[in-house]
């Protein structure tokens, strides 16, 4: 399995508080993806990173904010947690291009109230 | 943009029954495709992936081919069994900025 580790991995939040997930791989990837999973809409990319201090909006972005200030960490912050970010979170990591495989962490189940 | 389409959930079957989820997808450029599994509680792994048209790839007895004509990249096993219970997606990369869209995933359950 690739060395990447997510969290927390369970946590519940109120609405209108900040909450910051960490991912961290020990694979020195330089690529590392927030993707959030819901029903239905199989899994959606909210930002990547293509390296230190490089991010980019993905799909669903918005309420969502990055930071890679080391290769190995990859922040994501919910600034003000709403309940439409109640959702299980994956970080990914890949090493570069197109064709190659992107690497899974276990998830965080956040839970908003 | 790109997207992904897969046959929708839930699928039950016996077990030594053979299974194929389709998958079909949009692209502006040249796609590689990509099947991957995620088991109860756990994160997705990748399953199988093929990076040019005609290509099969395979896996713990999954196969997948990759189909330009007909844009699609079904996956196929010919004799399922309890432990391929799992929920499956289908995936793109475009290869000018190496995301990943995916399917709506399908929930495969198998009976003993």
């Amino acid at each position: 399995d690739a060395g990447i580790t997510q969290s927390p991995r369970h946590k519940v939040t109120e609405t209108g508080t900040p909450v910051t997930l960490r991912c961290h791989q020990t694979e020195n990837h330089r690529y590392m993806y927030w993707y959030r999973q819901d029903p239905g809409h199989g899994l959606r990319l909210i930002h990547y990173s293509y390296g230190v201090k490089d991010t980019d909006k993905g799909e669903v972005s918005d309420g969502y904010s990055v930071s890679r200030s080391k290769t190995e960490d990859f922040l994501l912050t919910l600034e003000s947690a709403t309940s439409s970010q109640t959702s299980v979170y994956f970080c990914a990591i890949g090493s570069s291009g197109s064709t190659e495989t992107q690497y899974f962490g276990p998830g965080t189940r956040l839970l908003v109230l | 943009g790109d997207s992904v389409t897969q046959m929708e959930g839930p699928v039950t079957l016996s077990e030594e029954a053979f299974l194929t989820i389709n998958c079909t997808y949009t692209a502006t450029g040249y796609p590689s495709l990509f099947w991957y599994v995620q088991y109860p509680g756990e994160g997705l792994q990748l399953l199988l992936k093929a990076t040019k048209a005609d290509d099969k790839g395979s896996n713990k007895g999954f196969e997948a081919t990759y189909r330009k004509e007909t844009t699609s990249f079904h996956l196929e096993k010919g004799s399922v069994q309890v432990s391929d219970s799992a929920v499956y997606f289908c995936a793109l990369s475009d290869r000018n900025d190496y995301k990943l869209s995916f399917g709506a995933g399908t929930t495969v359950t198998v009976r003993a």
